[in-house]
């Protein structure tokens, strides 16, 4: 199975920024602008940060940007904050046979 | 804001067919934008797509599941359900159902909460 590759943890002081990578393949992230970031809290639901590279969605804080770099996706969150602690994944359409790939997460602690 | 319930057994006997129901709130399952789907996390393991349903009854399901699921819709309960049938130690994962744009591309917008599934005799 296919899957995307993140740190498995990344780690800041607060208020300075962190930057989480993702990296696929040209099947993905390389050809596609359908990249997602989620934060999964346990016990719920992941939720979605950011959809389709850079876009925020409605009552997601601005501290949190997306972008692209051929292959790899990056999510940044700016002003590190006590609440920004948690796992964090992407997620990218593929045209490999399953639709869809998820990246194996990333850890972020704020020191 | 929407929001997705979703309800089943966690413990599955192999052969058996597995079932899950997740009902939604906040949003219409007759809506012809939204694709209603369910992914799943085996222990260990990344998220995977199992498949979609959109209000006018066409699926589409991972080619690795095709012959053994199912998705349903019923609008009078604004809910879908996930059927799988003969099931192994393999199925054994976290299940989520989610909403999506019905555009082909883009991912899930909404998610359930999580159902873990075990099978096990």
């Amino acid at each position: 199975q296919s899957v995307l590759t993140q740190p498995a943890s990344v780690s800041g002081s607060p208020g300075q920024s962190i930057t989480i990578s993702c990296t696929g393949t040209s099947n993905d992230i390389g050809d596609y602008d359908y990249v997602s970031w989620y934060r999964h809290h346990p016990g719920k639901g992941p939720k979605v940060i950011i959809y389709e590279v850079s876009h925020r969605p409605a009552g997601v804080s601005l501290r949190f940007s997306g972008s692209k770099s051929g292959n790899t996706a990056s999510l940044t969150i700016s002003g590190l904050q006590a609440e920004d602690e948690g796992d964090y994944f992407c997620a990218s359409f593929t045209t490999r046979n399953n639709r869809y790939v998820f990246g194996t997460g990333s850890r972020v602690t704020v020191l | 804001q929407v929001q997705l319930q979703q309800s089943g057994p966690g413990l599955v006997r192999p052969s058996q067919t597995l079932s899950l129901t997740c009902s939604v709130s906040g949003a219409s399952i007759s809506s012809t934008v939204d694709f209603w789907g369910w992914f799943r996390q085996p222990p260990g393991k990344a998220l995977e797509y199992v498949g979609y349903i959109h209000s006018s009854g066409n699926t589409n399901y991972s080619p690795s599941l095709e012959s053994r699921v199912t998705i349903s819709i019923d609008t009078s309960k604004n809910e879908f359900s996930l059927r799988l049938t003969s099931v192994t130690a393999a199925d054994s994962a976290m299940y989520f159902c989610v909403k999506s744009r019905a555009d082909g591309y883009s991912l899930p917008d909404s998610w359930g909460q999580g159902t873990l599934v075990t099978v096990s005799s």
